[in-house]
């Protein structure tokens, strides 16, 4: 069964860093490119950030680029969104999602979320 | 502020036919497939359409997807009260070079 497990999330102030993780079994892991997709409070889907596979190309939406970092181990099965310089509408649920194999860009398996909340 | 937009709300009886609409660009519903997420209460999104009107195992053939240039639409024949959820369209954005969902419609069984 695919499993794909999210944490780190928590409260942060603005301008603060936090790490998110996301752990995935039940697949070959290293075979699948994977996201970040977030939403705010009472908002829509906000694609974040995607990575290949093998961890070599990275693509980021334009309101996170330069402050936030994807990358994965796939020795640990385990997909990282790293966040600096947070601010108040970074706050949102974070999720993980596999892309699904083949040609077509779609989110075949999410994660539940993890809560990032960016407040003083 | 998305570039695929969608209605806020669509309703229907149950039993009744429901269509969501998806209007997008050349860069985005015009050159790629589109997919539609299906997120049900406190819950997270889950694949119901994909490559535009293509089914993932398991969704009920009820749910059906189509498109047409630069816009597609999601349709519900026969809704059920288990239905009642956000609906999100999706696709590849060639000049963002990134993924982009549409506004996203709450259907309501009344």
């Amino acid at each position: 069964e695919v499993q794909l497990l999210e944490s780190g999330g928590g409260l942060v102030q603005p301008g603060g860093s936090l790490r998110l993780s996301c752990a995935a079994s039940g697949f070959t892991f290293s075979s699948y490119a994977l996201s970040w997709v977030r939403q705010a409070p009472g908002k829509g889907l906000e694609w974040v950030s995607a990575i290949t596979g093998s961890g070599d190309g990275t693509y980021y939406a334009g309101s996170v680029k330069g402050r936030f970092t994807i990358s994965r181990d796939n020795s640990k099965n385990t997909l990282y969104l790293q966040m600096n310089s947070l601010r108040a509408e970074d706050t949102a649920v974070y999720y993980c999602a596999r892309r699904q194999l083949g040609r077509f860009y779609c989110f075949d398996y999410w994660g539940q979320g993890t809560l990032v909340t960016v407040s003083s | 502020q998305s570039l695929l937009t969608q209605p806020p709300s669509a309703s229907g009886t149950p039993g009744q036919r429901v269509t969501i609409s998806c209007s997008g660009s050349s860069s985005n519903i015009g050159s790629n497939t589109v997919n539609w997420y299906q997120q049900l209460p406190g819950t997270a999104p889950k694949l119901l359409i994909y490559s535009n009107n293509q089914r993932p195992s398991g969704v009920p053939d009820r749910f059906s997807g189509s498109k047409s240039g630069t816009s597609a639409s999601l349709a519900i024949s026969g809704l059920q009260s288990e239905d009642e959820a956000d609906y999100y369209c999706a696709a590849w954005d060639d000049s963002l070079n990134g993924y982009v969902f549409g506004t996203g419609t709450k259907v309501t069984a009344l």
